[in-house]
């Protein structure tokens, strides 16, 4: 299996722009996880969703974030629209009885 | 809520000795986790721990958990240098997972030859 995949690997863009983060899971995982990275901030979970349903999406930080789960092998995260603090690394993670593999990541620069 | 902390978030240690690294987290949780980042590179799952007095090991790491006391421990055993990167501990909040899980901001260890 490739792991968990995710486009693009770096993205930059202008403020106010819009930006798509793409996830694929892994294959038979039923749950999918969006994760921000910083260095002020550390690790969050924005959202996550089991068997395609978002269960928790209180780590969304506003509602120029958005996040789909159309069908079990395709999920996107969007901002719109997009501000320099929303730059960071984003992390989708798939999980299989309890153990949570992540994904290379997208490096987001909004300037 | 749920909050987790790891100490210290700093450790720089000389090949061969020992350390322990700790994880406490403040509600009753019987899910915890440990992961591994190299640094640019995305998290590498090590140990999943799920229930009281749960002791996993693998190579120099071994881990355990203490539910009662609410703590964890990766402990390091004649640290190599390849072990240098930040670990992760994360918690799921409510029983059997049924809470998001929250993680501690990371310990960065540097193996120093």
């Amino acid at each position: 299996d490739a792991g968990v995949i995710q486009s693009p690997r770096h993205e930059v863009t202008e403020m106010g722009q819009e930006v798509t983060l793409r996830c694929k899971p892994i294959s038979g995982h039923n749950s999918l996880f969006w994760y921000r990275q910083t260095m002020m901030r550390g690790l969050e979970l924005l959202i996550y969703f089991n068997n395609n349903v978002p269960i928790d999406d209180s780590g969304m930080p506003e509602d120029r974030f958005s996040a789909k789960m159309p069908n079990a092998s395709f999920s996107t995260l969007k901002i719109q629209p997009s501000e320099p603090r929303d730059s960071a690394v984003y992390f989708c993670a798939s999980s299989h009885r309890d153990t949570q593999y992540f994904g290379p990541g997208t490096r987001l620069t909004v300037l | 809520e749920l909050k987790v902390e790891q100490n210290p978030l700093f450790l720089s240690m000389q090949e061969g000795k020992n350390y322990t690294i700790y994880c406490n987290y403040s509600t009753t949780s019987d899910r915890l986790y440990w992961y591994r980042q190299d640094p640019g590179k995305s998290l590498e799952s090590l140990f999943v721990l799920l229930s009281n007095g749960a002791v996993k090991q693998e190579g120099r790491l071994m881990a355990s958990l203490d539910t009662k006391a609410r703590l964890s421990t990766l402990h390091i055993t004649a640290a190599v240098h390849d072990l240098s990167a930040t670990y992760f501990c994360a918690v799921d909040g409510g029983q059997g997972g049924s809470e998001k899980p929250v993680f501690g901001k990371g310990t960065k260890l540097t193996v120093n030859p």
